[in-house]
């Protein structure tokens, strides 16, 4: 079965710096890659996501990188605020069922 | 547009009671799934429903878990005869009935606390 692999577990980056959060996963059949951020006490929140007839997309800060050779992908945050600090995870899914990564705690440092 | 609902928000339970975990949808989809986390980990899928139907519930326990999504009114995660190990967070989403991918929506949680 798909296993996803996610690194770093803790990102400590200075507040305006850039952070990037990496993912592989072993299964080649799957095809949606989705983000999550999840806050303290809440539930996961879809951030950006990414399917595999594309290499990459954008939204504002957020960018998200897939290498479909590799079988990873990578979250890319920019110029990083204090609300960024959360805990990220990648997930990867052939079809409805997500198999997710052990999460990134992303400390933003003032 | 509210989002996935669930209740309660925080449930304590005795050994050997039964949890009852409640989860209502976006509005407009009719896909539920089911997760659980331990602290410091990721979601590990349970069961996923359609409306009267459990489509795959690979990921659940055989023994004392259940769900269900009736045609009227929230899904459904039921415990029974709950142990010390069921202590966790579970997360509903939901997602819409059709298109390309599964855009998973989850709601709050319900934090299970066994005592």
């Amino acid at each position: 079965g798909e296993n996803v692999e996610q690194h770093p577990s803790t990102l400590s980056v200075q507040e305006g710096d850039s952070a990037v959060i990496k993912c592989t996963y072993s299964d080649s059949a799957s095809n949606y890659f989705p983000w999550y951020k999840q806050e303290l006490g809440k539930g996961p929140q879809l951030i950006i996501d990414i399917r595999s007839n594309v290499g990459e997309k954008k939204d504002q800060r957020i960018a998200v990188t897939l290498n479909k050779t590799a079988k990873h992908f990578s979250l890319h945050i920019t110029e990083t605020q204090p609300e960024d600090s959360a805990v990220y995870f990648c997930a990867a899914s052939i079809n409805y069922q997500l198999i997710w990564g052990a999460g990134t705690k992303l400390i933003i440092k003032p | 547009n509210a989002g996935v609902m669930q209740n309660p928000r925080h449930l304590v339970r005795r050994r050997g009671q039964e949890a009852r975990l409640r989860c209502s949808p976006m509005k407009g989809h009719s896909h539920v799934y089911w997760y659980r986390q331990l602290p410091e980990e990721g979601l590990k899928f349970m069961v996923y429903l359609q409306k009267e139907n459990i489509i795959d519930e690979s990921g659940m326990p055989k023994e004392r878990f259940s769900a269900e999504f009736p045609k009227e009114g929230p899904s459904i995660l039921r415990i029974q005869q709950v142990v010390r190990g069921d202590s966790a967070a579970y997360f509903c989403a939901s997602s819409p009935p059709q298109g390309q991918g599964y855009e998973q929506y989850f709601g709050p949680g319900t934090r299970l606390t066994v005592t």
